[in-house]
Formats: structure tokens, sequence, C-alpha cells
């Protein structure tokens, strides 16, 4: 069974202070890993999109990474602003749908 | 431009009432879906279109959630006969291509009483 799981569930951080969040997953054949970030009352906002092991994306303070099994989304002297919940998706081969983490809820203290 | 517009923001339903969650998507994106997402938890998938055809109904709770996209652009989600545990947020999303990244909309908070 596909599976994708976020770890650590809560991270809290100075600002500042930079650190990893992690999304590992189980697929039969993958067409994509997707990262976005979701604001309390919002829909999710997309960030990135991965797509073969060893690819990498940076947007300002974010940098995503792929492994065969695993998804890092390092996050460089966050700002409180950088707050939300992140969560990691992924796309089978096979349809179209996506498949998603339960989200680590980060938390920047000014 | 405009993004994805959902409406509306809030349903209070009674058990056993009927509701009908309304999607706009972006012009011009084929595909469209539609996600529910528990308090604390990551969406989960209901259904997609590619243009008007339905090509993926396997989330479907059950055969009181229906929906339907008639001219290949608005969608509609139904949910027949609602139970409390149809209480969630309702996401539609939409992309150019089916593999492309999605885009969401704010979410309908559904709240069954």
């Amino acid at each position: 069974e596909d599976q994708v799981t976020q770890s650590p569930e809560a991270l809290r951080l100075q600002e500042g202070e930079s650190s990893s969040l992690n999304c590992s997953y189980t697929v039969s054949g993958l067409r994509g890993l997707f990262w976005y970030r979701q604001d309390p009352g919002k829909g999710p906002e997309f960030l990135f999109t991965l797509y073969s092991a060893g690819e990498e994306k940076e947007k300002e303070r974010l940098k995503a990474t792929l492994t065969k099994k695993e998804s890092f989304l390092h996050i460089t002297a966050p700002k409180p602003e950088d707050s939300a919940t992140y969560l990691c998706a992924v796309q089978e081969e096979s349809n179209y749908q996506l498949i998603w983490g339960a989200g680590t809820k980060l938390i920047i203290k000014p | 431009g405009a993004g994805v517009s959902q409406s509306p923001r809030y349903k209070v339903a009674k058990r056993g009432q009927d509701v009908a969650l309304r999607c706009d998507p972006i012009s011009g994106h084929v595909s469209l879906f539609w996600y529910q997402q528990a308090l604390g938890q990551g969406p989960e998938f209901l259904t997609y279109f590619q243009n008007e055809a339905q090509l993926d109904k396997s989330g479907l709770p059950s055969d009181r959630f229906f929906a339907e996209r008639p001219e290949g652009s608005v969608s509609t989600l139904k949910i027949q006969r609602t139970q409390q545990e149809d209480s969630a947020v309702y996401l539609c999303a939409s992309s150019f291509l089916a593999g492309d990244e999605q885009f969401f909309g704010p979410g309908t908070r559904l709240t069954v009483l």
C-alpha cells in the first residue's frame, strides 16, 4: 500500500535556526513528489515538484531534495513568516491522485 | 490572474440534509480534483476530472457522494443525507495537465450537526 510519512509532527525553532523536515514514501512507481505549504484556514500552496532521485530545487529559504525513499525540505535561517504546516504528497505513475502525508507544523519564534 | 475559488466557504448542515459545494478552477485547466481534509491531517483524494469526464472516483467514501463537471469547467461536489462523519474541509484543486502541480482553492468547511 502506498504511504507517505512526515516527521517530525511539529517543530519549534528560533528565528534563524536552520533545520530539515522529512518525508518518507513507499509507492510502486513515482511520477512526482510535491511539497506544499498550508496556512490555517487556507488551501495548500504549491512549493516544489521533484521527479527523480538526486533532484534539488530551491526557493528563497527553502530547498527540497529527493532520494529513492525520502525527501527533505531544508529551511535555512527561517523567519516567523515561514511558520505554517508543510505537506508532502506523492503522485504514482499509474494515476494522478496525490497521496498526502499528515504534515509538519513548523513554528518559528522571533 | 484568478486562482481556484470555492463556495460557500463555510456550510453548516443538519444531519440528513443534502449539500452542494462549488469549485471554479483556474481558466484553461483541464484537470480538476476534489480532496477531503480532516482536522490535523493531510488531504485525502476523492475524485478527478479531465475536462467533463470523471476518470477516477475511487476515493468517494460512499454512494452519498457525487461529483460532476458538466461543461468541463465549474465542478460541484454533492453530498446527500449528510452524516456527522462528513464534517471536514473539502478542497478543490486544478492543474493544466493531470501530472502538473495542482493549485488549490481555499476550501469549504462543512459542519454537520
